[in-house]
C-alpha cells in the first residue's frame, strides 16, 4: 500500500545535539512537507520541497535543514540552534489531485 | 486574528447524536481539508472541498465560499469517531496549508 512512513515515532535527544527524523514515500508524490505541532496550537510548515533537489523555507525554518535528494525522501534535521524542539513533527506529500496524504508523526522530545 | 477559526474547541456528545463543527477562514482559498487526528497522531485525510457538499458515510462536509465557512456533519456518532478534527485552507500553487487549531470530540457511548 502506498503511504508516508515516518522514523522514529519516539525520539530522544539532549541539548545541543542534531537529530534526524525521516520522511519517506511511495506515492511518487512530487512536493513534501514537514510540520510542527504543538498543544494548543495548529500545525505550522516548517519547509517544504515541491521537486528534487529544491526546498524552501516555511513559517518556521529557524533551526531546521532538510534535503531533496530523491524524490521518495525528505528527511529533516533538527539542529542544537533550534530553542524549543520538543514538539510532534508530521511530514506529508501532496498528489496531483491536490489531496494530503500524512505520515503517522515523530514525538520529539529534548531531555 | 487567526486566518483559520474553528468552533467548538471542544465537544462531548453521546453515542447516536449529531454532531457539527464550523470552520471559518479569512483568506482566499483553492481548497479546504478536513482532517482527522487520533490520539496516536497520525492524521487521515476526510475531505477536500473547493465548493458544495461531500459525503462519505456517515460524515459530511460543507463550504460556503461566500461566507468563507464549512462545516463538518457527523451523524449517529459513535466512540470510535472520537478524535481531533482539524481544518486546513489552502491557496495557490505550492499548495501551502493553514490549520485551525483542531476540535477535540470525545463521543460517549
Amino acid at each position: 500500500d502506498g503511504g508516508i512512513t515516518q522514523s522514529p515515532k519516539y525520539l530522544f535527544r539532549k541539548e545541543g545535539q542534531n537529530v534526524t527524523l525521516s520522511c519517506e514515500q511511495n506515492l511518487n508524490h512530487d512536493a513534501m512537507y514537514w510540520y510542527r505541532q504543538d498543544p494548543g496550537q495548529g500545525l505550522r510548515l516548517i519547509y517544504y520541497s515541491q521537486i528534487v533537489n529544491d526546498f524552501q523555507k516555511g513559517d518556521i525554518a529557524e533551526g531546521y535543514s532538510v534535503s531533496r535528494e530523491k524524490k521518495e525522501s525528505f528527511p529533516l534535521t533538527v539542529t542544537s540552534a533550534q530553542k524549543n524542539p520538543t514538539a510532534f513533527y508530521l511530514c506529508a506529500s501532496i498528489g496531483s489531485t491536490g489531496g494530503y496524504t500524512f505520515g503517522s508523526g515523530t514525538r520529539l522530545t529534548v531531555v | 486574528k487567526n486566518e483559520v477559526e474553528q468552533s467548538p474547541q471542544n465537544l462531548t456528545a453521546q453515542e447516536g447524536e449529531f454532531i457539527t463543527i464550523n470552520c471559518s477562514y479569512s483568506v482566499g482559498i483553492s481548497a479546504l481539508h478536513w482532517l482527522q487526528q487520533h490520539p496516536g497522531g497520525g492524521i487521515v485525510s476526510l475531505f477536500m472541498l473547493s465548493s458544495g457538499k461531500k459525503k462519505h458515510g456517515r460524515l459530511i462536509a460543507t463550504i460556503n465560499i461566500q461566507e468563507k465557512h464549512s462545516s463538518l456533519h457527523i451523524t449517529a456518532s459513535h466512540p470510535r469517531d472520537s478524535a481531533v478534527y482539524i481544518c486546513a485552507v489552502g491557496g495557490g500553487s505550492n499548495y501551502k496549508l493553514t490549520f485551525g487549531k483542531g476540535t477535540l470530540l470525545t463521543v460517549n457511548p
